[in-house]
């Protein structure tokens, strides 16, 4: 089992629709999880940080962590074509932060 | 923009041949992380640098070295080259509070692509 997982997609949504990214981990000790946006030849840019059960909101960016079933997601409202790129799930253990491969997104205008 | 830079941009070096890349970490940072990003795949962890020492290490060979300076920039270098080392090479920086402390974000430099022929 990998220890960071997500679907490779690509994911397409309508312009302004929800767009919902998953990612599952396997090590239960994992204390901090991450979403990073990547664009195309661009280095990976931190979006969100989730570190407790729930959710947490940062305007239109939702993150949701469930360390029950070892859960992460990552929900976008009134998805925008910016917002087309790879975001990518990272899950910190021992002081090293492994990463999943990445889901692609595209928003259709 | 992070703060966090990197040279060079592009790098081209010949199977065989040693290759040295730098970072610079955001202001007020400590610890760098060095990440190999291949085509299509997620970032490689490949070690951390804190207070100038290695803390932590990924699966990747010896000839994958690097150092911290007391100005926290680093270095990662990179001996006998293989055609399978062409990525993107990623530097991050976070400020550790504490050894084992796991809740810290790290910021991304724009990257090196290295290609190796």
């Amino acid at each position: 089992q990998k220890e960071v997982e997500q679907n490779s997609g690509p994911l397409s949504v309508p312009e302004g629709a929800i767009a919902s990214l998953n990612c599952t981990y396997s090590d239960r000790g994992s204390q901090s999880f991450f979403w990073y946006r990547q664009y195309s030849g661009k280095s990976p840019e931190l979006i969100m940080s989730i570190y407790s059960n729930g959710d947490k909101e940062d305007g239109r960016f939702t993150a949701q962590l469930n360390k029950a079933s070892q859960y992460v997601s990552l929900l976008i409202r009134d998805s925008q074509p910016s917002d087309s790129a790879t975001y990518l799930c990272a899950v910190n253990r021992d002081d090293k932060i492994i990463f999943g491969k990445g889901t692609r997104l595209h928003i259709l205008p | 923009e992070t703060g966090v830079t990197q040279s060079p941009t592009h790098l081209i070096k010949t199977r065989g041949q040693q290759v040295t890349l730098r970072c610079s970490s955001q202001s007020g940072h400590n610890t760098v992380s060095w990440y190999q990003q291949a085509l299509g795949q997620g970032p490689q962890f490949i070690f951390q640098y804190y207070r100038e020492e290695e803390n932590g290490r990924g699966n990747f060979p010896p000839r994958f070295s690097g150092l911290q300076f007391p100005n926290y920039s680093s270095e990662l270098n990179v001996n006998a080259l293989e055609l399978d080392d062409s990525a993107l090479y990623l530097c991050a920086s976070s400020l550790v509070v504490a050894q084992g402390a796991s809740s810290y974000e790290q910021y991304f430099g724009p990257g090196t692509r290295l290609t190796v022929t």
